[in-house]
């Protein structure tokens, strides 16, 4: 998968708690994502990051923050959980520019309970 | 917010039937439209990154069109086969920016 690792696979977690999902590349792309995808909705951009330190917010980014300290890592934090971000999600990375597809991660089955 | 919409929602062909699917985009300041492939359990991969007006792409039975005046793509399925099926995403991106919006994706049984 691209040299792309998620983690934790599988998380249950309560409301209010904050949880962290991280995304290692071993690709040394610049671009990273975090997606979720839920029934209905396909894949929906929540943050994405296009060097250290540059972020910025997707379509569905309320709630969420994300970090970029070092090129390899992508770290996407839920301050305080909440049932409505029981989802999959998924990290991707590419490279720069309009030809470079998206490499995707296995995906993270975050519930909330 | 960018407005990707894919059609049909879904599709059941048999074996050996051709079959396409439509993705439709905003037209203005186009950057560039993906197609990728998700089989279930498993991780979308790239089928095609299409960039201009006009590109046509092909890998084996699978091809695709773009029309970036019009706002829309189409990708071609020739003889289905069962390991065929899968639901087929697009995304879409604008303004020279990789944050790639993703339609609603077209899922594809093919029954033998």
């Amino acid at each position: 998968d691209a040299g792309i690792t998620q983690s934790p696979r599988h998380k249950v977690t309560e409301t209010g708690t904050p949880v962290t999902l991280r995304c290692h590349q071993t690709e040394n792309h610049r671009y990273m994502y975090w997606y979720r995808q839920d029934p209905g909705h396909g894949l929906r951009l929540i943050h994405y990051s296009y060097g250290v330190k540059d972020t910025d917010k997707g379509e569905v980014s309320d709630g969420y923050s994300v970090s970029r300290s070092k090129t390899e890592d992508f770290l996407l934090t839920l301050e305080s959980a909440t049932s409505s971000q029981t989802s999959v999600y998924f990290c991707a990375i590419s490279e720069v520019g309009e030809g470079s597809p998206l490499h995707f991660g296995n995906g993270t089955r975050l519930t909330v309970t | 917010i960018l407005n990707v919409e894919q059609s049909p929602q879904s599709l059941h062909v048999q074996e050996g039937d051709s079959t396409n699917f439509t993705c439709s985009f905003p037209s203005s300041n186009f950057y560039a439209l993906h197609w990728y492939r998700w089989e279930t359990a498993k991780s979308p991969e790239a089928l095609f990154v299409m960039t201009l007006n006009g590109d046509e792409k092909k890998k084996g039975r699978i091809s695709a069109t773009l029309n970036t005046k019009e706002g829309y793509s189409y990708l071609y399925i020739k003889g289905s086969q069962p390991e065929d099926s899968a639901t087929y995403l697009c995304a879409f991106s604008r303004n020279y920016g990789q944050n790639f919006v993703f339609g609603p994706g077209t899922r594809l049984s093919v029954l033998p």
